[in-house]
């Protein structure tokens, strides 16, 4: 059983729809993120949590927006989303400062499909 | 800026045989870290190693094997006697120690293994 865990797994949502992807982690990290994979592409970085203080954002738009209540809870509020925002969208954890070379553990990710 | 190349991107083998999957890394950090990572169909990318740049001795655990090379700035990934529950995409990854851009977590774009009965 994965120390990360995303629901839902699986969300088909139309371009005018608000949802939230949430992530837990039960592993005692101190440092949340949430990555994208498209097809054919490599991992992205969305944003970095690190004791609930966003610390990255790599230019994500505003239809996408992170919250971090507590450093075991991470959510992702998605509206008016674009077809190519179909994705799967991937939550993950590390202990330490975030990012610097410390192990990244990971969720089984929510497949995302914007219709 | 750093880079992982996986130059691989396909590999079918039948159970049993043996695969390496090859990792080249660029990175002007002179301490590092390198990962691999396994992403089974179902989407979830499991851990599999985790290695500093001052440790060049190869790792075993089980049928798995890692060789690290800083010569060539090679870390790469072998399995032996291969089964069909390898059959996944495998990530290697690299990141920096300080802060700051490098201490991002870069990936390669993935290997996909097939392992046929």
């Amino acid at each position: 059983e994965t120390g990360v865990t995303q629901t839902p797994r699986h969300l088909v949502m139309g371009m005018t729809n608000k949802k939230s992807l949430k992530c837990e982690q039960h592993l005692g990290h101190n440092a949340m993120y949430w990555y994208k994979q498209s097809a054919k592409k490599p991992l992205e970085l969305m944003f970095v949590y690190n004791f609930k203080e966003q610390t990255e954002n790599n230019s994500v738009p505003s239809r996408f927006s992170p919250e971090c209540p507590n450093s075991s809870h991470l959510f992702l509020h998605l509206h008016t989303l674009q077809p190519e925002d179909s994705a799967l969208y991937l939550c993950a954890s590390s202990q330490g400062q975030a990012l610097s070379g410390n192990t990244i553990y990971f969720g089984e990710g929510s497949w995302l499909t914007v219709v | 800026a750093q880079k992982v190349t996986q130059a691989q991107t396909e590999i079918s083998v039948v159970e049993k045989e043996d695969v390496t999957l090859d990792c080249v890394y660029e990175t002007r950090d002179t301490t590092y870290y390198l990962f691999w990572y396994k992403q089974p169909p179902s989407g979830e990318l499991v851990f599999l190693i985790r290695r500093n740049s001052f440790d060049e001795q190869n790792e075993i655990s089980g049928r798995y094997s890692w060789n690290f090379q800083k010569s060539t700035s090679s870390f790469n990934f072998t399995i032996t006697a291969s089964q069909v529950v390898d059959s996944a995409v495998y990530f290697c990854a690299l990141s920096g120690a300080s802060t700051g851009a490098n201490s991002k977590l870069t990936f390669g774009k993935g290997i996909t293994l097939s392992v046929r009965p």
